[in-house]
């Protein structure tokens, strides 16, 4: 079975700082790995997602995240945080020919004016 | 719409009650899902629907959780003799594909309060 570990419930950086959020899963197989980002009362977007092709994938709103194979990470990073990035952050894991995603349990960001 | 949408956004229930909630995925979406994120978690599936046909239903937490998609399109998810326990917020996604590894466009879910 397929499970996803975020490090850190909540991460908080400054305005213009480096962004961080970690996300390890373990599978048996190569997954797929998602990213979603949940603003309050809102349902979840899709970041950016990997599908086995480009280890490096670039999402939206200036994030990406590198697939480490040998480390079972897909962390999410991003260059310079914006007041706007301010959400809860979900990574999620998915195997092939099954539908369901399972999610890590959310890493809250906050951004320091 | 351009997206999925829920209804109610917000339902309260008194404990013992019956609940519907209503999924409209985006048009032409093969797959339906239905979530279930407890407070300050993430979320958990339920369910999953290829058109008409409940291809999994693995994560209903009991006989009282019921879901259909009779016409291959909106979804009800329902909740019988409704429990404390039940209340969260419940997100239904859709997916183009039959595939695996297609992206699920999540809808704003609905926020069940169980009295």
């Amino acid at each position: 079975a397929q499970s996803v570990t975020q490090l850190g419930s909540h991460v908080s950086v400054s305005e213009g700082a480096l962004v961080l959020l970690r996300c390890n899963y373990s599978s048996s197989v190569p997954p797929y790995l998602f990213w979603y980002v949940q603003y309050p009362n809102q349902g979840l977007q899709l970041l950016l997602k990997y599908t086995s092709a480009a280890t490096l994938v670039k999402g939206i709103n200036g994030f990406e995240a590198e697939f480490k194979k040998s480390e079972t990470s897909f962390h999410l990073t991003k260059p310079s945080a914006h007041m706007s990035d301010a959400a809860e952050y979900f990574c999620a894991v998915l195997l092939f020919g099954n539908e369901k995603l399972t999610f890590g349990t959310g890493t809250r960001l906050t951004i320091i004016p | 719409g351009a997206g999925v949408s829920q209804s109610p956004r917000y339902k309260v229930a008194k404990r013992g009650q019956d609940v519907a909630l209503r999924c409209d995925p985006i048009s032409g979406h093969v797959s339906l899902f239905w979530y279930q994120q407890a407070l300050g978690q993430g979320p958990e599936f339920l369910t999953y629907f290829q058109n008409e046909a409940q291809l999994d239903k693995s994560g209903l937490p009991s006989d009282r959780f019921f879901a259909e998609r009779p016409e291959g399109s909106v979804s009800t998810l329902k909740i019988q003799r409704t429990q404390q326990e039940d209340s969260a917020v419940y997100l239904c996604a859709s997916s183009q594909t039959r595939l695996g590894g297609g992206t699920q466009y999540f809808g704003p879910g609905t926020r069940l309060t169980v009295l």
